[in-house]
């Protein structure tokens, strides 16, 4: 299957920075991705789905300001926690979209830990 | 897509099957069942999937009723690295989609 690349796995900020977490598809090309966050004891939330080349679209209630995305190229997409607040804290993963293969492939995921 | 009720957690001792059952009662027609599961602090990762006949692999087996509206996990010899959160999603079998995530079962597998 796919190798979907997260860095950092964890990262411990403190309020008011901002974080930058990168995501690679290794094997193949992501026209398409996916960023996702997990809040303790809960599941995954879609956060917003990035297209290579062009702007990104957001979940309802998930700032673009605050969480931006690039997806310059077909095998990198970055998502910027901008001004982090202890609310940020959290797992972010990101899942390339993977037309051709049965199923979704997944980053090992980032924690986010806003002091 | 169509929506799933699954038990929030379940034991199994360990060297036993474990069976994950799941709900999908308004299932369409070109829905399928897929099955991801998540061990603690880690991304999910995809066990099986099918459509309506009964699927096995390397990882587990999947039983689908006839009618579609629930099926079945089964991990035929649970091991300790198999406690994770096991989630059923229903969804058409089209590329780039992202995947809605219910609250899944958190399957604890016992010494």
């Amino acid at each position: 299957g796919a190798v979907v690349s997260q860095h950092p796995s964890r990262v411990i900020c403190k309020s008011g920075t901002s974080v930058k977490i990168e995501c690679r598809s290794l094997d193949f090309q992501a026209t398409t991705m996916f960023w996702y966050r997990q809040f303790p004891k809960q599941s995954l939330m879609l956060m917003a789905t990035s297209n290579e080349g062009s702007k990104a679209t957001y979940e309802q209630g998930v700032e673009k300001d605050k969480f931006l995305i690039n997806h310059a190229s077909l095998t990198l997409s970055t998502l910027t926690v901008t001004s982090a607040h202890p609310e940020d804290s959290s797992f972010y993963i990101c899942s390339p979209g993977t037309s051709g293969y049965n199923e979704q492939f997944f980053g090992p995921g980032t924690r986010l830990t806003v002091l | 897509d169509a929506k799933t009720t699954q038990p929030p957690s379940m034991d199994c001792a360990e060297g036993r099957a474990a069976n994950l059952p799941c709900n999908h009662s308004t299932i369409s027609g070109n829905e399928y069942v897929y099955w991801y599961r998540q061990i603690h602090s880690q991304g999910p990762q995809y066990i099986i999937h099918g459509l309506k006949n009964n699927e096995t692999n390397e990882m587990a087996s999947l039983i689908i009723t006839e009618d579609r509206k629930s099926s079945t996990l089964i991990l035929p010899h649970a091991t300790l690295r198999d406690t994770a959160v096991y989630y059923c999603i229903v969804k058409t079998q089209t590329g780039a989609n992202n995947l809605f995530f219910g609250t899944g079962t958190r399957l604890t597998v016992i010494p």
